[in-house]
């Protein structure tokens, strides 16, 4: 079962900032939190990862409350090229055992509009 | 850079025929590769991961195999196709360090 739980739709404006919720409260302290999307029947991608700390890189931002029990991903200047399903996943960073997989929920679809 | 391939982009296949989806990876080496399956509307069910040459693990029993010749070569096959096949087939690799995943394209199999 997933880890984690995020709203099944949301809707944003064209050039507004699209910001994506997940909970993820039984989180272990060794676990990070990942952000992948898929664009309709393509293959997910993925957009950005971290631990504690904020992230920030060319696509997104991560905002990882301080007791890690939820995150938000912002899409700053969202396009209608964003629209895509959102999947938050938490997993170590492990090569050992079930550590190798990813547990995927259903993720949020997000409907860029124009 | 690091790239993945794989194919055919969409097949459609008789009930009982075999089955060879193939994914390559270039760039990297020692790779984990994996096998995903995602039906219409739901998230990615994992197949098969494999941590090495010949090193295949399964996650679910089902009426598909997966071997991997090369490092860098991962291969779904079938013997007999059941129509409970059809769905979205995704390789993915990722580091051995295990951070994040990289997928293909996908393969859109219709069992019919």
């Amino acid at each position: 079962d997933a880890k984690t739980t995020q709203p099944p739709s949301m809707d944003c404006a064209e050039g507004r900032a699209a910001n994506l919720p997940c909970n993820h409260s039984t989180i272990s302290g060794n676990e990070y939190v990942y952000w992948y999307r898929q664009i309709h029947s393509q293959g997910p991608q993925y957009i950005i990862h971290g631990l504690k700390n904020n992230e920030t890189n060319e696509m997104a931002s991560l905002i990882i409350t301080e007791d890690r029990k939820s995150s938000t991903l912002i899409l700053p200047h969202a396009t209608l090229r964003d629209t895509a399903v959102y999947y938050c996943i938490v997993r170590v960073e492990s090569n050992a055992g079930n550590n190798r997989k990813l547990i995927w929920g259903l993720g949020t679809s997000l409907a860029v509009n124009p | 850079s690091q790239t993945i391939h794989q194919w055919p982009a969409t097949l459609v296949q008789p009930v009982g025929s075999p089955l060879s989806l193939e994914c390559t990876v270039e760039g990297t080496s020692n790779p984990n590769l994996y096998w995903y399956r995602q039906a219409a509307g739901r998230g990615l069910q994992l197949l098969f991961y494999s941590v090495g040459i010949g090193q295949i693990s399964s996650e679910v029993p089902q009426n598909l195999s997966a071997s991997r010749p090369q490092d860098r070569q991962f291969i779904l096959s079938s013997k007999k196709l059941l129509l409970s096949d059809s769905g979205f087939y995704l390789c993915a690799w990722s580091p051995r360090q295990n951070t994040e995943a990289f997928f293909g394209q996908g393969t859109r199999l219709t069992v019919v």
